[in-house]
C-alpha cells in the first residue's frame, strides 16, 4: 500500500533554530498538508499545498512557517526559528484529489524545542 | 463556534460491548465526512468513509444525518483492540477539520 514517508522521526532541537521537517506524499496524490497535534490535544490544520503554491494555511502557520516542494517529490515545512511552544507532532498528509478521498498521514516528526 | 465537536471521553467498555461515538459539524456545507483512528502517538489512520446512507465494514457502522449535522461511528462485539482514539473528520472545500477524538479503552 502506498505509504508518505516522513524523516526525521523525531528532531530535537534548540528555541531559536531553523528546522526542516521532510516528506514524500504518495506520487499520484495532488494535495499535500501539514497538520501538528500538541501531545493530549486536538490535530491541528497548518496549511494545505496544491499546484505549487499554499492554496490555504491557519492561524498557526506565521511567517515563522513555510512549506516548499522542490522537486516534485518533496513537500518540506520549515520553522525557521523554533519556539518552545513548537514542541508538537506533526504530520503531512497527502490526498489523490477533489472527491470523497480521505486523507493518507505520515507517521509523523516529533519535534522537542529544548 | 468549533468546525468539528466531539465527545473526548474517555469511553471504558467492557469486550464484546457495543459503543457509539457522535461528532457533530458547524459548516451546512461540508462535503464529505470520515472517521479516523488514532492509537498513542502514532498518526493518524484512516477507518471508513461515511456516506449519507450509512455504511457498515465487519463490526463498524458509519451513519450521516445532514439534517442534524452530526455524524456516528458505532462498534459493535468491541475487541481489546478497538482500544484507540477515534477521530471524526470533515472536508469542507479542501481542508479537513478534526474533532479532539474519543478515547476508547476495551477492558478485558
Amino acid at each position: 500500500e502506498p505509504e508518505v514517508t516522513q524523516t526525521p522521526s523525531h528532531q530535537v532541537t534548540q528555541m531559536g533554530q531553523e528546522v526542516i521537517l521532510r516528506c514524500v506524499p504518495i506520487s499520484n496524490h495532488l494535495y499535500f498538508y501539514w497538520y501538528r497535534q500538541i501531545l493530549g490535544q486536538k490535530v491541528e490544520f497548518l496549511v494545505s499545498f496544491y499546484n505549487n503554491e499554499i492554496s490555504e494555511k491557519s492561524e498557526i502557520f506565521d511567517d515563522q512557517f513555510s512549506v516548499e516542494r522542490p522537486d516534485g517529490s518533496n513537500f518540506t515545512l520549515k520553522i525557521r526559528s523554533t519556539k518552545l511552544e513548537d514542541s508538537a507532532m506533526y504530520f503531512c498528509a497527502s490526498r489523490p484529489g477533489q472527491g470523497n478521498y480521505g486523507y493518507t498521514f505520515g507517521s509523523g516528526t516529533r519535534l522537542t524545542v529544548v | 463556534r468549533k468546525e468539528v465537536e466531539q465527545d473526548p471521553g474517555p469511553f471504558n467498555v467492557p469486550e464484546g460491548a457495543t459503543v457509539a461515538f457522535n461528532c457533530t459539524y458547524s459548516n451546512s456545507a461540508s462535503q464529505s465526512f470520515f472517521w479516523y483512528r488514532q492509537d498513542c502517538r502514532k498518526e493518524p489512520k484512516l477507518l471508513m468513509s461515511v456516506y449519507s446512507s450509512g455504511n457498515e465494514d465487519g463490526r463498524f457502522t458509519a451513519q450521516l444525518n445532514r439534517a442534524s449535522q452530526y455524524i456516528s461511528l458505532l462498534i459493535r462485539d468491541s475487541k481489546l483492540s478497538d482500544s484507540a482514539t477515534y477521530l471524526c473528520a470533515v472536508l469542507t472545500g479542501n481542508q479537513f477539520y478534526f474533532g479532539t477524538g474519543t478515547s476508547l479503552t476495551v477492558i478485558p
